[in-house]
């Protein structure tokens, strides 16, 4: 069964740094991961989607990462702003748990400070 | 392009009862998934519908049914409803949900509190 850890559950830092999140998975069997980001009481915003033969993937200030072999995937967020402020979470898309189903991370709670 | 819509918003059931939400794919989506997520247990799959057939479905009681229509519209109906069905109800539209490229788009989702 595909398992999907985000470590650290909650990170705070100060406007301006860069930042790593963290994910890793159980099982390499995946068609791609997916990263997500989440404001309070909201639904899930897309980021970032890496295939399986991919190594990574940017989108402006972000940057994913996948190494499929070791399980695991990154998200460098740099030169963070209060507006970064959410929940990330990635999520993997199984080759044998049908197509459509994904696997969720419990998430990273990201706060940026002034 | 429309997002994804759910509707309502926000629902407060007693328990016993049973609920309908109701979720609108982006135009030209035909799969639509959805999703319960908890603080405790995180965001767990439920069900995927693609052309008015359900494909696939996560381990959840058969309290938890859903339907899609042939506009792909999609609703889920929990029945007798219990207080650890308080969650937020996410619904995700796709277009080609074969592909290995495919991207899930997600609603706001339906905030459900059972009483």
């Amino acid at each position: 069964k595909q398992e999907v850890t985000q470590i650290p559950a909650a990170l705070s830092v100060p406007e301006g740094e860069n930042l790593v999140l963290n994910c890793s998975f159980t099982d390499s069997a995946i068609y791609n991961l997916q990263w997500f980001r989440q404001d309070p009481g909201k639904g899930l915003t897309s980021l970032l989607l890496i295939q399986s033969s991919q190594r990574e993937q940017t989108s402006g200030r972000l940057n994913a990462s996948l190494d499929k072999s070791s399980g695991r995937s990154t998200l460098y967020i740099a030169a963070s702003q209060p507006g970064d402020s959410a929940t990330y979470l990635c999520a993997v898309r199984p080759r044998n748990q049908g197509a459509q189903k994904l696997v969720f991370g419990q998430g990273t709670r990201l706060t940026i400070n002034p | 392009k429309a997002g994804v819509t759910q509707t309502p918003r926000y629902l407060i059931k007693t328990r016993g009862q049973q609920v309908t939400l109701s979720c609108s794919p982006i135009s030209g989506h035909r799969s639509v998934s959805w999703y319960q997520q908890t603080p405790g247990q995180g965001l767990q799959f439920l069900f995927e519908y693609f052309s008015e057939t359900q494909r696939n479905k996560g381990n959840f009681p058969g309290r938890f049914s859903g339907r899609q229509f042939s506009n792909s519209r999609s609703e889920m109906n929990v029945s007798t409803l219990e207080l650890g069905d308080s969650a937020l109800y996410l619904c995700a539209s796709s277009s080609s949900p074969g592909q290995i490229t495919d991207t899930q788009y997600f609603g706001p989702g339906t905030r459900l509190t059972v009483l």
